[in-house]
């Protein structure tokens, strides 16, 4: 089952633009909520993260929104640039073992100049 | 400083042959994890190490899959009897430490293994 869900699978924003992804969970356990983000032929970057004890998490032009009631979370990229163009990640992860990241299927993010 | 560096980058085998998969942590870290990545998914957890030990190997998906650690250094993944759905790219990642629960995984590049 996927504990994770991911939309939309791709997204095309206007330089300038806001760029929004949504995640999804289901396991109330879940804990930790990093966002990763991964070039072509890369491996995945730690871009953001966030814990349930806050609705929001600011760094830069990347913002975390948390709904823990409804289970959901959420990347927002101010400002977007074309090279942020990238497939994002959420994830998740429970507590006392933190180290079991579970991903969603990921988000094709395309910046146009 | 260098990151987690994995090789080799591509690896072409046929069914049934046996792949060594390599990854160099991040000088100082104790953590250690391997992931699988299939096409057009997120990275799919595998194994765990805190130094030379095997943590957790729950996301190995059967026998035929195995990883070390000898000297809490180096890993290398094994994989035994490939199939084609064994296709994927493998990614290494290191943390600096378990302790903390919020640690930074640093990812390597990735194999990209293709089995024939």
């Amino acid at each position: 089952q996927q504990q994770v869900k991911q939309s939309p699978q791709s997204l095309i924003v206007q330089k300038g633009g806001i760029s929004i992804i949504n995640c999804a969970y289901e396991n109330t356990a879940f804990d930790y909520f990093p966002w990763y983000q991964q070039f072509p032929g890369k491996g995945p970057a730690l871009l953001i993260a966030i814990r349930p004890d806050v609705s929001e998490k600011k760094e830069g032009r990347f913002t975390i929104s948390f709904n823990k009631s409804a289970k959901q979370f959420s990347l927002h990229i101010m400002d977007s640039q074309p090279g942020d163009s990238a497939t994002y990640f959420c994830a998740a992860s429970k507590m006392g073992s933190n180290y079991k990241l579970t991903f969603g299927k990921g988000t094709l993010l395309t910046v146009n100049p | 400083g260098a990151g987690v560096s994995q090789t080799p980058s591509n690896k072409v085998t046929e069914k049934g042959k046996y792949v060594e998969l390599r990854c160099d942590p991040i000088s100082g870290h104790t953590a250690l994890y391997w992931y699988r990545q299939s096409l057009g998914q997120g990275p799919e957890f595998l194994i765990y190490f805190q130094g030379t030990g095997a943590a957790d190997d729950s996301g190995l998906p059967n026998d035929r899959f195995f990883a070390v650690r000898p000297e809490g250094s180096v890993s290398t993944l094994k994989i035994q009897r490939t199939e084609r759905g064994d296709s994927a790219v493998y990614l290494c990642a290191s943390s600096l430490t378990r302790t903390s629960s919020t640690d930074t995984q640093y990812f390597g590049p990735g194999t990209r293994l293709t089995v024939l």
